[in-house]
C-alpha cells in the first residue's frame, strides 16, 4: 500500500536560519507531489508541485524553494527563514494519472520561526 | 482562477445536533469537489468526494455532501454530530483535468467544528 512520510513533526528555528523539510512516498511510482502550507486563519495554500524528478512549479512567490532529487522524494527548503514562514506544512501526493484519484497527505510539520 | 469559500470559521454544536457546513467555489468549468477532515493531532483525511453522477455524495462516518451546480455549492451535512466529530473541515476543488497545475487542489480556509458532550 502507498504511504507518505514527512519529517520532522515539529520544528522551532530562529529567524535567518536555514530550513529543510523532507517528504517521501512509498508504494507508488511517478507521483505528483505537493507542498501546502496552513498558516493561522488562512487555510491551506499550495506552495509547490512537481510532476517529475527535477520538475518544480511554484504557485506563490516566497522565501522558500522545493526540490525533487528522486522520484518519491520532495524537499522544501529555505536559506534564511522569516517570521512569516511559521505555519503547518503538509506534503501530499496523488497518482500521476490525475487528481481524480484523490490526494494523500502526510502528517505535517509544524514550523515555528522565532 | 479557482477559489473556495467556507462561510463559517468556527461552529460550536452540542452532541446530536445537525450539522451543515457551507462551501462555495468559483470556477466555470467541470470541477471535482472534496471535503477533508483534520482531527486534532492527526493527518488530513479525505471525508468524501464528488466527480460526477449523483450530486448527493455519502462519505465516511455518516457525512454527506450535496453538489448544487447552479449555486456553485458543495455543503457538508451530518444529521447528528458526535463529540468525536470535533475537527477542522476543509472544502477543496480542482478543475476536472488530469495532472499538472490543473490537478491542484484549491482549499477553503477551513471550519473548526467543536462538539460539546
Amino acid at each position: 500500500s502507498q504511504t507518505i512520510h514527512q519529517w520532522p513533526a515539529t520544528l522551532v528555528q530562529p529567524v535567518g536560519s536555514p530550513l529543510s523539510l523532507e517528504c517521501t512516498v512509498e508504494g507508488t511510482s511517478n507521483p505528483n507531489l505537493y507542498w501546502y502550507r496552513q498558516a493561522a486563519g488562512r487555510g491551506l495554500q499550495l506552495l509547490f508541485y512537481s510532476v517529475g524528478i527535477g520538475q518544480i512549479s511554484s504557485e506563490v512567490p516566497q522565501n522558500l524553494s522545493a526540490s525533487r532529487p528522486q522520484d518519491r522524494q520532495f524537499i522544501l527548503s529555505s536559506k534564511k527563514l522569516l517570521l512569516s514562514d511559521s505555519g503547518f506544512y503538509l506534503c501530499a501526493w496523488n497518482s500521476g494519472q490525475g487528481a481524480n484519484y484523490g490526494y494523500t497527505f502526510g502528517s505535517g510539520t509544524r514550523l515555528t520561526v522565532v | 482562477a479557482q477559489s473556495v469559500s467556507q462561510h463559517n470559521h468556527h461552529v460550536i454544536l452540542s452532541e446530536a445536533a445537525s450539522l451543515e457546513l457551507g462551501c462555495n467555489y468559483s470556477y466555470g468549468g467541470t470541477v471535482n469537489l472534496f471535503w477533508y477532515v483534520q482531527y486534532p493531532g492527526q493527518h488530513l483525511q479525505l471525508l468524501l468526494k464528488y466527480f460526477s453522477g449523483d450530486p448527493l455524495v455519502k462519505g465516511i462516518k455518516g457525512f454527506e455532501a450535496e453538489f448544487i451546480k447552479s449555486k456553485f455549492s458543495f455543503n457538508l451535512r451530518k444529521p447528528s454530530v458526535q463529540w468525536s466529530d470535533t475537527a477542522e473541515y476543509f472544502c477543496a476543488v480542482n478543475a476536472g483535468y488530469y495532472g499538472g497545475s490543473q490537478g491542484n487542489l484549491i482549499f477553503g480556509k477551513g471550519t473548526k467544528l467543536s462538539v460539546k458532550p
